[in-house]
């Protein structure tokens, strides 16, 4: 069965201090991962997809298939980078799972 | 563009009443998601459509729960009778068909309480 885990439930951190939330998964075939963003009184949003390979507000992620991880990596974090993260695996099949996320805390 | 539209954002129920959840989705998106939400946890599928037909409820507690997008457009989240453990967030998401993979499009959640 497909899973996906967040070690963490909450990372703190300095401002400027670098940033990794993690996240591996177990999925049997080729996965599609992602990484969403929920702020304080917003909506959940999509950040990263493993697929692009893109750069999103400082942050990258890359997929390790050997270690089947999919950890999220800022060199220096912001204030405004405050909320919570969840990795999500889409599947072939596109039945979608998400971790139970990790509250990253930037203190000033 | 408009994004998705959910109703009501806050509901308090007594156990064995019943609820539903109203979602509108992105314009022209074919594939829209009921999420469950509990407290300290991530989102966890409960059905997924795509147009009018649905693709998984493997995951949805069908004595109780149940859901339609009969047009292929809105969709209804029903719950009857509600428990005290359905307390949670529900969400809604939608995606184009051609493109899931590029991720999904979130509403704004209906917070249920029941008590």
């Amino acid at each position: 069965a497909q899973r996906v885990t967040q070690p963490e439930k909450l990372l703190s951190v300095f401002k400027g201090a670098p940033v990794e939330l993690k996240c591996n998964y177990s999925y049997s075939g080729s996965p599609e991962l992602f990484w969403y963003v929920q702020y304080s009184r917003q909506r959940l949003q999509l950040l990263l997809r493993h697929i692009s390979r893109e750069s999103i507000k400082g942050f990258t992620a890359d997929l390790n298939k050997g270690e089947t991880s999919f950890h999220l990596k800022k060199p220096f974090a912001q204030e405004e980078d405050s909320a919570m993260y969840y990795c999500a695996l889409m599947p072939g099949s596109y039945i979608p799972t998400f971790g139970r996320g990790t509250s990253l805390i930037v203190h000033p | 563009e408009a994004g998705v539209a959910q109703s009501p954002r806050y509901k308090i129920i007594e156990k064995r009443q019943s609820v539903a959840f109203w979602c509108n989705p992105i314009s022209g998106h074919a594939t829209l998601y009921w999420y469950q939400q509990i407290l300290g946890q991530g989102p966890k599928l409960l059905i997924q459509f795509q147009n009018n037909g649905v693709v998984d409820d493997s995951q949805l507690p069908k004595d109780r729960f149940s859901a339609e997008r009969l047009k292929g457009v809105d969709s209804t989240l029903k719950i009857q009778p509600a428990k005290l453990e359905d307390s949670a967030v529900y969400l809604c998401a939608s995606s184009p068909l051609q493109a899931q993979s590029r991720g999904q499009y979130f509403g704004p959640g209906t917070r249920l309480t029941v008590t």
